[in-house]
């Protein structure tokens, strides 16, 4: 069974626009959470992370938002860029043991 | 540079060939990994390890099995692959409780 779920398999976004990609999780065991990105050929590459004592983390173009309440994590790119277009999964874990990751978001920017 | 290094890069092999995959990664990490990749179900994982001498089942571990002798090197061995071992395998390793994930580029494998 699926614990860490990404609904959207894909998303278009324009240029220089918001880019939200979501992700929902069913253990309440949880306390860390992350997103990678992945180009084709490449490992996937880690963008931020988001610990269960926040609701919210931002780098630069990226925030993270937790609602633990809900066990929803969502990732906001803002503003949007061409080179952000990729694969971007959610992942989940309890205690730094094993991490479950989502299916995966292919975010297109369109230029 | 700080990396995480996966041999080969791609392999193709047949039934009941013994293989390894080899890991290596150079940032003194205690935590390392290995998931594999296939369309629809996203990174799966296999095998992780806490430290040197210590191994623990992910969530796909059947015809999988891992050593840690030492920091540095994760091998994952497949004793006799089959063809629905056919995936994209990755590496990967942290500083731990917890941190994020560096992962390396990847092992295509293909049983026939």
């Amino acid at each position: 069974d699926q614990q860490v779920k990404q609904n959207s398999p894909s998303l278009s976004v324009q240029e220089g626009r918001i880019s939200i990609l979501n992700c929902d999780y069913t253990n309440s065991m949880f306390d860390y959470f992350l997103w990678y990105k992945k180009y084709p050929a490449e490992g996937p590459t880690f963008l931020i992370s988001i610990s269960s004592i926040k609701d919210k983390n931002e780098d630069g173009r990226f925030t993270v938002f937790l609602n633990k309440s809900a066990k929803h994590l969502s990732l906001h790119i803002v503003p949007s860029q061409p080179g952000d277009s990729a694969v971007y999964f959610c992942a989940a874990s309890a205690r730094g043991n094993q991490f479950y990751f989502g299916t995966g978001t292919s975010l297109t920017v369109i230029p | 540079e700080a990396q995480v290094t996966q041999n080969p890069r791609y392999l193709i092999t047949v039934t009941g060939k013994k293989l390894t995959v080899t890991c290596s990664q150079n940032m003194n990490h205690e935590y390392m990994s290995w998931y594999r990749q296939d369309p629809g179900l996203g990174l799966r994982q296999i095998y992780y390890s806490m430290n040197v001498e210590v191994t623990d089942k992910g969530d796909v571990p059947e015809g999988y099995k891992v050593s840690r002798k030492e920091k540095r090197n994760f091998p994952l061995i497949l004793e006799s692959p089959s063809p629905n071992q056919t995936s994209l395998y990755f590496c990967a390793s942290s500083l731990g409780q917890p941190s994020p994930l560096h992962f390396g580029n990847g092992t295509r494998l293909t049983v026939t």
